[in-house]
């Protein structure tokens, strides 16, 4: 059972264009949003993250939106670079257990000059 | 400061073998935890640590082993090695409550990608 569901599997941007990932979950008790970025060969490493009292986080050109009623949250890269191309993953993690992350399958995303 | 360090880098094992894969951390972490990595599938918890001496299971923990006998170390030994446990297996530390504020941003290792023939 896949509780936080991740899309797409991958996407093609060009440069300067909008990156958009998103992802859903199933449990309600989950109050810790991050999302990692891996590079290949790399472990990943904490980009952003959000908690649900917040309907948005923005840190420089990468924003989490984040939509409580629908279960859902997502990234958003503004200005995409050629930079960016990596895998990217959601996570969920209740309140009790912060440590106990739940990972999306993941986003390659390759940016194109 | 070298963060989190893990060894070997690449590993290949025929069925039935045991081994132990290191896991380090120099930035003086309580939690520790111990991911899979397989294609499509996103990284899973297979055990993690919120303590010296302290270890709980995750999301699969069949065919592995861990301890914690300090707090630099988290070693994860794998019993009789499977095809199936071919992967490329991650650590993380994070540093839960310090300096009285909570951390959730887990640190990964650079990872060992490990074969099962």
């Amino acid at each position: 059972q896949q509780q936080v569901k991740q899309s797409p599997q991958s996407l093609i941007v060009q440069k300067g264009g909008i990156s958009i990932i998103n992802c859903a979950y199933e449990n309600t008790a989950f109050d810790y949003f991050p999302w990692y970025q891996q590079f290949p060969g790399k472990g990943p490493a904490l980009l952003i993250a959000i908690r649900p009292d917040v309907s948005e986080k923005k840190e420089g050109r990468f924003t989490i939106s984040f939509n409580k009623s629908a279960k859902q949250f997502s990234l958003h890269i503004m200005d995409s670079q050629p930079g960016d191309s990596a895998t990217y993953f959601c996570a969920a993690s209740p309140p009790w257990d912060t440590d106990k992350l739940i990972f999306g399958t993941g986003t390659r995303l390759q940016v194109f000059p | 400061n070298a963060g989190v360090t893990q060894t070997p880098k690449f590993q290949v094992l025929k069925t039935g073998q045991s081994m132990t894969l290191q896991c380090a951390q120099d930035m003086n972490h309580e939690y520790m935890s111990w991911y899979r990595q397989d294609p499509g599938m996103g990284l899973r918890l297979i055990h993690y640590s919120v303590g010296a001496g302290i270890t709980d299971q995750g999301e699969v923990p069949n065919g592995y082993n861990v301890s914690r006998s300090t707090t630099e170390d988290f070693p994860l030994r794998l019993l009789s090695a499977a095809p199936s446990q071919t992967s490329v297996y991650f650590c993380a530390s994070s540093s839960g409550l310090a300096g009285g504020k909570l951390s959730y941003e887990q640190y990964f290792g650079p990872g060992t990608r490990l074969t099962v023939t």
